[in-house]
């Protein structure tokens, strides 16, 4: 198993663009949620999923929206990027909301 | 509102030290409590604990709940230089696997 896999690693916006950050797990976990990471301020939940088309807003859901049309797979996009989203984002997975939660490598987001 | 406070924010001691990282939260629907260790990279489970009083044990480290007082420590004995990273503490809500994280506690252990 690959794990929860997250692309790209490193990524430079300018401000207004537009990107989405890809998170894919091959572990058949129900749960999947996005999370950002800033100095100081551990880490906060920007949206998750309890399955295959549902979803539901954490803690700073603003400025980002998420779909999950499969299981494997949930997206995290920017739709007019700003410099106060630079972060590291992190894409977890548990198999139930009683589990371990698996956590991807990390996507550093820089926007200029 | 729903917080998780960790204390102290920073720790740098000597290896062989022991260290007790703490962990409160205030968290409407608690079901777990989870510590996870971050290297510069992302985090990794140590412990997930749901009932109070009851200690968990990997090696060097522990972990104990109190569902009363709303806290839970992680204590590492004989620290090592492989244990500085950041400990995050996280309260998850009922079944939804929707964590709330702590600012975490930066720990250096010094050769």
């Amino acid at each position: 198993n690959a794990g929860v896999t997250q692309t790209p690693k490193f990524q430079v916006l300018k401000t207004g663009q537009s990107m989405t950050l890809q998170c894919a797990q091959d572990m058949n976990h129900e749960y999947m949620s996005w999370y950002r990471q800033d100095p100081g301020m551990g880490l906060r939940l920007i949206h998750y999923s309890v399955g295959a088309g549902i979803t539901d807003q954490g803690e700073v859901p603003n400025g980002y929206n998420v779909s999950r049309s499969t299981t494997e797979d949930f997206p995290l996009r920017l739709l007019s990027a700003a410099p106060s989203q630079t972060s590291v984002y992190f894409c977890a997975s548990s198999y139930k909301g009683t589990d371990t939660q698996y956590f991807g490598p990390g996507t550093r987001l820089t926007v200029l | 509102e729903d917080k998780v406070v960790q204390s102290p924010l920073s720790l740098v001691v000597h290896e062989g030290d022991t260290v007790t990282l703490n962990c409160s939260y205030e968290v409407t629907n608690f079901r777990s409590l989870l510590w996870y260790k971050q290297e510069k990279k992302a985090p990794t489970f140590l412990f997930m604990l749901t009932s109070s009083g009851i200690e968990k044990k990997s090696g060097r480290l522990s972990s104990i709940l109190d569902k009363k007082e709303l806290f839970s420590i992680l204590n590492i004995t004989a620290t090592q230089t492989g244990d500085s990273a950041v400990y995050l503490c996280a309260v998850e809500k009922s079944n939804t696997g929707k964590l709330i994280f702590g600012q975490g506690t930066t720990l250096q252990v010094k050769p």
